[in-house]
């Protein structure tokens, strides 16, 4: 079945950025856009940005643009994303589809703590 | 923050019905797809609906979409206690090259 799985929770200091790995399976990896969704604890879901693993074109909401860096490696079938993170939050992974994002990764928190 | 806009928050007895709905612009929900996520607390949100009105495998038909102009709603009959969660539409924007999301609604099933 197509599983999108993310990498482990990371805590950093303010200002410094973090990589964040999502590791696809289950489909042909060139055919989907994959989404990244921001969560701080207790808001809503905030769209990040999205990258097309065919030729790697991106798109980032004007918030993150020059904080989030989105990347891929064909060869693993897995998405990058690297944030200057200045606030704790969940961040997921999503396939896209015509019409909606699925599946989701199951989540990274990055902590921001000094 | 551009958001679709959502009620915060329905409520309803077991067994009946509630709708929520979610407001756009043209450039948004007036020129494409509307989709609904439902989360549960510390867990990913999982597709409900997508192209306006379809269910993924494996979700009940108690859940139904809608979609007219630049506005949506998420309509689920039968409430169970379990149907308990946050829910959020989504929808590409247009004009800013950008996913969107509603703010996100939370359902008390009383």
């Amino acid at each position: 079945q197509v599983q999108l799985v993310q990498s482990g929770a990371e805590v950093k200091k303010p200002g410094a950025s973090v990589k964040v790995s999502c590791k696809t399976s289950g489909y042909t990896f060139t055919d989907s856009y994959v989404h990244w969704v921001r969560q701080a604890p207790g808001q809503g879901l905030e769209w990040v940005g999205r990258i097309n693993p065919n030729g790697g074109g991106t798109n980032y909401a004007q918030k993150f643009q020059g904080r989030v860096t989105l990347s891929r490696d064909t060869f693993m079938r897995t998405v990058y994303m690297e944030v200057r993170s200045d606030d704790t939050a969940v961040y997921y992974c999503a396939r896209g589809l015509p019409g909606g994002f699925d599946p989701w990764g199951q989540g990274t928190l990055v902590t921001v703590s000094s | 923050q551009s958001l679709l806009t959502q009620p915060p928050s329905v409520s309803a007895a077991p067994g009946q019905k509630v709708t929520i709905s979610c407001s756009g612009t043209s450039s948004n929900i007036g020129s494409n797809h509307v989709s609904w996520y439902q989360q549960f607390p510390g867990t990913a949100p999982k597709l409900l609906i997508y192209e306006n009105n379809k269910r993924p495998s494996g979700i009940p038909d108690r859940f139904s979409g809608s979609k007219s102009g630049t506005s949506a709603t998420l309509g689920i009959t039968g409430l169970q206690t379990g149907d308990e969660a946050d829910y959020y539409c989504g929808a590409w924007d247009n004009s800013l090259i950008n996913g969107m999301f509603g703010g996100g609604t939370k359902l008390t099933v009383l």
